[in-house]
């Protein structure tokens, strides 16, 4: 059975830290990996995905994210915090395009000044 | 990209009445689409994947005779909660991925917000 956990349910940086939210996954076979953020009360923006090939992907916003298969680990991060990244944040695994995402429950980050 | 569109972003409606909710995917044809409601500060629980011209798949404990799901055409899944109560107030999410391309990032509706008062 496919899960993922975001072990961290709040995070809190100070604007212009680094941040890194973890996100572990379980999946039978080699998985698709998805990171979503989501501002209130809206839809879920994609920020990057991994299918195969190099295990450190680029996303949008300056957010990256490494695959680490011994770990079954997908972790997001930004060198640097703005506040507009102050959301919600989303780890999902899946298959192939006939199947739905299973998402983590999301970890919320908060931006201070 | 892909778009996918859903409609309304909001409604309210009174306890007993019926809500329609439509999910459209702009450019491509989805032959599946995805339901999913979120609870406040909760992650996203899939309900049912709604398969075109064939009778959806739902999540166990989820009530099929309530949440009504038609995939009519290729590009138009809708969702219709039936004799709503409070309790079905929540913020309901459709997705949908591009067959064509067999690995794809899921596309999302706007999402709904549905008050029953």
């Amino acid at each position: 059975a496919q899960s993922v956990t975001q072990p961290d349910i709040h995070i809190t940086v100070s604007e212009g830290a680094s941040l890194e939210l973890r996100c572990n996954y379980s999946y039978g076979a080699t998985p698709y990996l998805f990171w979503y953020v989501q501002s209130p009360g809206q839809g879920l923006q994609l920020l990057l995905k991994y299918f195969s090939g190099d295990t450190l992907v680029q996303g949008i916003k300056g957010f990256e994210a490494e695959f680490k298969r011994s770990q079954s680990s997908f972790n997001l991060r930004k060198p640097s915090v703005h506040w507009s990244d102050a959301a919600e944040y989303f780890c999902a695994v899946g298959g192939n395009s006939g199947y739905a995402l299973n998402f983590g429950k999301g970890t919320s980050l908060l931006v201070t000044p | 990209g892909a778009v996918v569109s859903q409609h309304p972003s909001w409604v309210i409606c009174k306890s007993g009445t019926s809500v329609k909710i439509e999910c459209r995917s702009l450019d491509f044809q989805a032959t599946t689409m995805f339901w999913y409601r979120q609870f406040p500060k909760q992650s996203l629980m899939l309900m049912a994947t709604s398969n075109e011209g064939s009778k959806a798949t739902y999540e166990q404990g989820v009530e099929k005779d309530k949440f009504l799901i038609n995939h009519a055409s290729l590009t138009l899944s809708t969702l219709t909660v039936t004799s709503a109560h409070p309790e079905d107030s929540s913020f309901y999410i459709c997705s949908a991925r591009d067959p064509g391309r067999l690995t794809t990032e899921a596309f999302f509706g706007q999402g709904t917000r549905l008050t029953v008062v």
